[in-house]
């Protein structure tokens, strides 16, 4: 089976340009996560999703950033306008609603110029 | 609230030496206590696992037994190699919201031929 896939694997933009991340989660999977990890702050979540409905987004660091799931195999972060303090790398994870363990996907390394 | 505390890394011992790397929990209740391990530019994978109290998860040469005593979960190897270099992260999720999983800050292991 196909782990988590996570596109583009790496990211380099400029300074108030629109940045979008994306997520296909484990199929049969009903959770997603997406974490960011910095050297100052390691792991945090940004916001989650049951069943295509975002739970909880009190991790999302400010309006810039959004987060959508259409669908069952497909997720999107997105940054408007980005920042140089958004340089991170970006993960997304997900579960089946039977079991605790989240699966992660190789990540994003966004850098903003 | 809940949170997970590990040792500061990083951490170098030579190949065939043995590991240990501590970490202590709080939490309400008896959370589930992972181990999870990240390689240089992947993401995080599942190491092992505990459920309960005195369970011990092992893979790969690991093992970490969940001590409810002393609110730990420390993570041992008898002989490490140096393909086992990499960011060690605990964690732990509520078992009453399998959404809310914490993180320690992770250790990072050097091991040396």
């Amino acid at each position: 089976d196909a782990g988590v896939i996570q596109s583009p694997r790496h990211e380099v933009t400029e300074m108030g340009q629109e940045v979008t991340l994306r997520c296909k989660p484990i199929s049969g999977h009903n959770s997603l996560f997406w974490y960011r990890q910095t050297m100052m702050r390691g792991l945090e979540l940004l916001i989650y999703f049951n069943n295509n409905v975002p739970i909880d987004d009190s991790g999302m660091p400010e309006d810039r950033f959004s987060a959508k799931m259409p669908n069952a195999s497909f997720s999107t972060l997105k940054i408007q306008p980005s920042e140089p303090r958004d340089s991170a790398v970006y993960f997304c994870a997900s579960r089946t609603g039977s079991t605790d363990t989240q699966y992660f996907g190789p990540g994003t390394r966004l850098t903003v110029l | 609230g809940d949170s997970v505390t590990q040792m500061e890394g990083p951490v170098t011992l030579s190949e065939e030496a043995f590991l240990t790397i501590n970490c202590t929990y709080t939490a309400t209740g008896y959370p589930s206590l992972f181990w999870y391990v990240q390689y240089p530019g992947e993401g995080l994978q599942l190491l092992l696992k505990a459920t309960k109290a005195d369970d011990k998860g092992s893979n790969k040469g690991f093992e970490a037994t969940y001590r409810k005593e002393t609110t730990s979960f420390h993570l041992e190897k008898g002989s490490v190699q140096v393909s086992d270099s990499a960011v060690y992260f605990c964690a732990l999720s509520e078992v009453q919201d399998f959404n809310k999983f914490y993180f320690g800050s992770g250790t990072k292991l050097n091991v040396k031929p």
